[in-house]
């Protein structure tokens, strides 16, 4: 029972690399959402999916780019890394429903130099 | 919009001891509210949510919160602390929309770290 899986654990950039965050849960949940973790500043929305197919854009969705071409995955890319964008990544899932709580992967720890 | 204000970045207590970590919402529908721990290097766990019916709720390890529409808090409290319960906690309010849904989404507090001394 797998649950949301995050890789990579650990990722260094330098400024102006690229690179994918991937994330993939296995309890067909249909909504799916990326949140970046700062200290001091809790957990904020970057982008979410409602399906497959579907994106919208959360709280702090600059710089950021995402896909869901299936009910599992949802990647999270970065197209130019900034050391802005050095923080804690963490893919959600959750199935439908206002009171269905998020289940959370276990994070990307990600440093941009 | 909602939002969630979590008093005391840091809360320090003697094992033995109350723990009770402060969460206030503000909400523009009747609020749906969770709690949440992070243990080191680990993701986000849910300890309990409150929807709908009994006020107070009860939750994993111990710990229970208590819905309170007037003063618009989610206070969440242990009797007796542990120190495996050092860890940080984060309160959420799910953004419903008067007439939508939330589609999955949370607004977060700042989290609160919970050192907890022998």
């Amino acid at each position: 029972n797998a649950g949301v899986t995050q890789t990579p654990k650990f990722q260094v950039l330098k400024t102006g690399q690229s690179m994918t965050l991937q994330c993939a849960q296995d309890m067909n949940h249909e909504y799916m959402s990326w949140y970046r973790q700062d200290p001091g500043m809790g957990l904020r929305l970057i982008h979410y999916s409602v399906g497959a197919g579907i994106t919208d854009q959360g709280e702090v969705p600059n710089g950021y780019n995402v896909s869901r071409s299936t009910t599992e995955d949802f990647p999270l890319r970065l197209l130019s890394a900034a050391p802005s964008q050095t923080s804690v990544y963490f893919c959600a899932s959750s199935s439908t429903g206002d009171n269905s709580p998020l289940h959370f992967g276990n994070g990307t720890r990600l440093t941009v130099t | 919009a909602q939002s969630v204000t979590q008093l005391g970045s840091h809360v320090s207590v003697s094992e033995g001891a109350l723990v009770l970590l402060r969460c206030n919402y503000s909400s523009s529908v009747p609020p749906y509210l969770f709690w949440y721990v992070q243990y080191p290097n680990q993701g986000l766990q849910l300890l309990l949510k409150y929807t709908t019916g009994a006020t107070l709720v009860k939750g994993i390890n111990g710990f229970e919160a208590e819905f309170k529409k007037s003063e618009t808090s989610f206070h969440l409290t242990k009797p007796s602390a542990h120190m495996s319960d050092a860890a940080e906690y984060f309160c959420a309010v799910s953004d419903r929309r008067a007439g939508g849904t939330s589609y999955g989404k949370l607004t977060f507090g700042q989290g609160t770290i919970l050192t907890v001394h022998p």
